[in-house]
């Protein structure tokens, strides 16, 4: 059980293009998703948390305009790179909160991750 | 901003040995998580760890919390050739809107 998945696992697209990942708990509901992006060698670095229902919620320093997220049901959450540039090439991962009652550890379930390559 | 900060940060061992890998942190916390992550691949959860626990195992697994020092370690006994990977603590923080913050990770090679 909880299994999250993304599709694309790799994308590349020219520059000024706009690329959709999503991000699907497969055998749980989710209310909250979190999106995140990791540079080689790096660390996990959360973009934004993501509310089904209602507006996402971006980290300090990421452009709302840029990344966009859209949470329409209690098993996906999207995330959309607009006029992706190669600087944003990089290796995005989703994780989405188990909204069982009862469950008070607020364990994450983690996505394969999407590879973005922007040319 | 990343609070969970491991040491060391490279680690290489050979097959059969123990490995031990820490974590420290900085403020007030529900819990702590240990994640591993295979090279270009996504984050497997290994084990949680409740801030009034001290100490859990899973398998070949064994995580201390010392909430007074606010660190953790992660010891891997037996290691094997597999167990390669990138390994992160991830510090759930106390608080209405908490969100899981992520060390730099410890690059742990085992030698076959």
């Amino acid at each position: 059980g909880a299994v999250v998945s993304q599709h694309p696992s790799w994308v590349i697209c020219k520059s000024g293009t706009s690329v959709k990942i999503e991000c699907r708990s497969l055998d749980f509901q989710a209310t909250t998703m979190f999106w995140y992006r990791q540079f080689p060698k790096q660390s996990l670095m959360l973009m934004a948390t993501s509310n089904e229902g209602s507006k996402a919620t971006y980290e300090q320093g990421v452009e709302k305009d840029k990344f966009l997220i859209n949470h329409a049901s209690l098993t996906l959450s999207t995330l959309t790179v607009t006029s992706a540039h190669p600087e944003d090439s990089s290796f995005y991962i989703c994780s989405a909160r188990d909204s069982t009652s009862g469950r008070m550890d607020h364990e994450q379930f983690f996505g394969p991750g999407t590879r973005l390559t922007v040319l | 901003s990343q609070q969970g900060e491991e040491d060391p940060q490279a680690l290489s061992i050979q097959e059969g040995e123990n490995a031990t890998m820490n974590c420290s942190y900085k403020t007030s916390i529900n819990n702590l998580q240990w994640y591993r992550q295979n090279s270009g691949r996504g984050l497997v959860h290994l084990i949680l760890i409740r801030s009034n626990e001290r100490e859990k195992h899973s398998g070949r697994l064994r995580v201390t919390l010392d909430t007074s020092k606010k660190s953790s370690s992660l010891l891997i006994t037996a290691s094997r050739a597999a167990d390669t990977a990138s390994y992160f603590c991830a510090t759930d923080p106390t608080g209405a809107n908490s969100k899981l913050t992520f060390g730099k990770g410890i690059t742990l090679s085992v030698r076959p």
